[in-house]
């Protein structure tokens, strides 16, 4: 299953099958993006990250995809399993080079893994 | 503790009434960051303190809003004559260098705030 846009907040998929969560960022200079996900009633917890002079990272069942011509991101989880089912936020490092740790997060993306 | 603890977890407040939050990052990290989530959306920067010292207060909505980490550990971040539209998930997070990129950051479970 995959997201397109940012006007859709909810992407459900069947247990087992490939997800796709789509992010744009909103300033062509951000040098840094972080994938975040949130259970309900937790904090945010670190996915993987990706620097702009990438365009593909790798972990452990995820993979960040960086478009920076279209100032795109995307998240692919293989295998998706009824644990993966919370909200997904993209994050991005606005002013980078600079003293500061303003990080600018997306709306957000509700994943439901049906089992 | 492992990682980064806020409290109270839960705190209903009067409209007026001050409130203040604690944060306690993970022991060593030099950047601590605060916070505002409010129901449904992204979390949205307040502030940001390298050890004791704040380098940005750009995202704290109102001088309302106080926060402060006196000895580079411990950070309280304090609201003053709360207001409804205060009530939202204040997190508090926390990286070990002083630079965002390629740093991770580690938020806690937040202290939710409600203003009655």
């Amino acid at each position: 299953g995959e997201n397109v846009g940012l006007h859709l907040p909810t992407l459900s998929v069947q247990e087992g099958d490939n997800s796709i969560i789509n992010c744009a960022y909103s300033n062509s200079a951000s040098d840094y993006f972080i994938w975040y996900k949130q259970e309900s009633g937790k904090g945010p917890q670190f996915i993987i990250d990706i620097r702009s002079n990438m365009d593909k990272r790798q972990g452990q069942r995820v993979t960040v995809l960086l478009n920076k011509t279209v100032k795109h991101l995307s998240l692919q989880i293989a295998a998706t399993q009824p644990g993966d089912s919370a909200v997904y936020f993209c994050a991005e490092n606005s002013i980078p080079s600079s003293n500061t740790g303003k990080l600018i997060f997306g709306q957000g993306t509700t994943l439901q893994v049906k089992p | 503790g492992a990682g980064v603890s806020q409290s109270p977890r839960y705190k209903v407040a009067k409209r007026g009434q001050d409130v203040a939050l604690r944060c306690d990052p993970i022991s060593g990290h030099v950047s601590l960051f605060w916070y505002q989530q409010a129901l449904g959306q992204g979390p949205e920067f307040l502030t940001y303190f390298q050890n004791e010292a704040q380098l940005d207060k750009s995202g704290l909505p109102s001088d309302r809003f106080f926060a402060e980490r006196p000895e580079g550990s411990v950070s309280t971040l304090k609201i003053q004559r709360t207001q409804q539209e205060d009530s939202a998930v204040y997190l508090c997070a926390s990286s070990s260098r002083d630079r965002v990129s390629g740093n991770t950051i580690y938020f806690g479970e937040g202290s939710w705030l409600t203003v009655v």
